[in-house]
């Protein structure tokens, strides 16, 4: 059974620095792993995919890097912002059935002005 | 940009009582999944359609949930009676077909939050 986890659950960090969200899952028979944007109370809002034979993707201050064979992905965020405050979710997109994803918990920013 | 639907954004209900939910999916999109969102946790997959067929529903507490999508388009999901423990955030997302989706993401819509009283 996957299982996929998000360390560390909550961080909080100054305005302008750069940091680092870990995801980590245990089965590596995946498609791809996506990283997800939740406010509080809101619905999740795609940030990033990785397909399985991609090393990373980025998108503006955003940039995610995989490496499956260790079950890991990483979420860099560079020069944070208050406006980044949110919960950030990684999932991955299983292989065979129903391909479904499968979510961490979550990591909980706070980017402080 | 193509957005998934879903109504009513917020619900409150007694429990015992019946409660629907609705979800609209990216035109095209012929793959539609349901999810719940407890507080805290991130979403598990309650029922997944491909079409009009259920692909995935063993997450589904059978008893009281039940989920159609009918002409293969929008799907309404309920859960009748409704108990405390329902209250949750309950999400919608769609994906293109299945044996392809391993190449795009799945998009979700706003959820709806219910609670049950």
């Amino acid at each position: 059974k996957q299982e996929v986890t998000q360390i560390p659950a909550a961080l909080s960090v100054p305005e302008g620095e750069n940091l680092v969200l870990n995801c980590s899952f245990t089965d590596s028979a995946i498609y791809n792993l996506q990283w997800f944007r939740q406010d509080p109370g809101k619905g999740l809002t795609s940030l990033l995919l990785i397909q399985s034979s991609q090393r990373e993707q980025t998108s503006g201050r955003l940039n995610a890097s995989l490496d499956k064979s260790s079950g890991r992905s990483t979420l860099y965020i560079a020069a944070s912002q208050p406006g980044d405050s949110a919960t950030y979710l990684c999932a991955v997109r299983t292989q065979g059935g129903s391909e479904k994803l499968v979510f961490g918990k979550g990591t909980k920013l706070t980017v402080n002005p | 940009e193509a957005e998934v639907a879903q109504s009513p954004r917020y619900k409150i209900t007694e429990k015992s009582q019946a409660v629907a939910f609705w979800c609209d999916p990216i035109s095209g999109h012929a793959t539609l999944y349901w999810y719940r969102q407890i507080l805290g946790q991130g979403p598990e997959l309650l029922v997944q359609f491909q079409d009009e067929s259920v692909v995935d529903d063993s997450q589904l507490p059978k008893d009281r949930f039940s989920a159609e999508r009918l002409k293969g388009v929008d799907s309404t999901l309920k859960i009748q009676p409704a108990e405390l423990g329902d209250s949750a955030m309950y999400l919608c997302a769609s994906s293109p077909r299945l044996g392809t989706s391993g190449l795009y993401a799945q998009y979700f819509g706003p959820g709806t939050r219910l609670t049950v009283t």
